[in-house]
């Protein structure tokens, strides 16, 4: 499997922009997740980056380097609902529907 | 509507006793999946399916046995439950081919605690 890493915890203000980051081993890799997951409930799909560059999707953008092995995630005019944990993913391809999952990175959105 | 469902939000069970969660989805996905979160820990894959009848060792699968017998469904079984599987475990599903076909749907989690 691949190594996800990304920060424990982060705390961010209402309003605010943050950037979350990931990076993963570039061998075998062919794509990456983000998921959000409130406290006690299911991870909800956010985006999935195969291509470099950046993808947006309202408040959130994705970004991928492939050739550096760096994604994040930017979460804009930050809301109190953001508070959540926010999950990468690798996903290697080549026959496997597995994903590598980070560990999380609890975010705290504060007033 | 896209929909995992999981036989039990909270369940308790004694040690020694034979657990099984069960999961099913209704969107006709081949892949399934059973991870258990734990804190500092992550999601960390026990067993995964690609089809019926079909299971695949995940990272940690000691302790644990899985059964597809039905596309739809995917069960996780333990065994001989002990107080070290108490855990959040959650169920997923994806397809294999289509677009974002990796993407992985959730289940809400069963909360199983083992005393």
């Amino acid at each position: 499997g691949q190594n996800i890493d990304q920060p424990t915890e982060m705390t961010a203000t209402e309003g605010a922009i943050v950037q979350i980051n990931c990076t993963y081993q570039t061998s075998g890799f062919n794509g990456l997740f983000w998921y959000q997951q409130h406290a006690g409930e299911a991870p909800t799909f956010l985006s999935y980056n195969v291509l470099d560059g950046l993808e947006e999707k309202g408040r959130f953008s994705s970004f991928l380097s492939r050739s550096k092995g760096y994604s994040y995630l930017l979460l804009k005019e930050l809301q109190m609902k953001d508070s959540a944990s926010y999950l990468c993913a690798g996903y290697s391809g080549a026959g496997s529907y597995q994903l590598t999952f980070g560990k999380g990175t609890k975010l705290s959105v504060i007033p | 509507d896209v929909k995992v469902t999981q036989s039990s939000r909270y369940l308790v069970k004694r040690t020694g006793e034979k657990v099984f969660l069960e999961c099913v989805q209704d969107m006709d996905h081949e892949n399934m999946f059973w991870y258990r979160q734990d804190p500092g820990l992550g999601l960390r894959l026990i067993y995964f399916s690609y089809d019926v009848k079909m299971k695949e060792k995940g990272d940690i699968p000691e302790g644990y046995s899985v059964s597809r017998e039905k596309k739809e469904r995917f069960s996780l079984i333990l065994e001989s439950a002990s107080t070290n599987q108490t855990s959040m475990y959650l169920c997923a599903s994806s397809l294999t081919s289509g677009r974002n076909h990796n993407e992985q749907f959730f289940g809400p989690g069963t909360r199983l605690t083992v005393l």
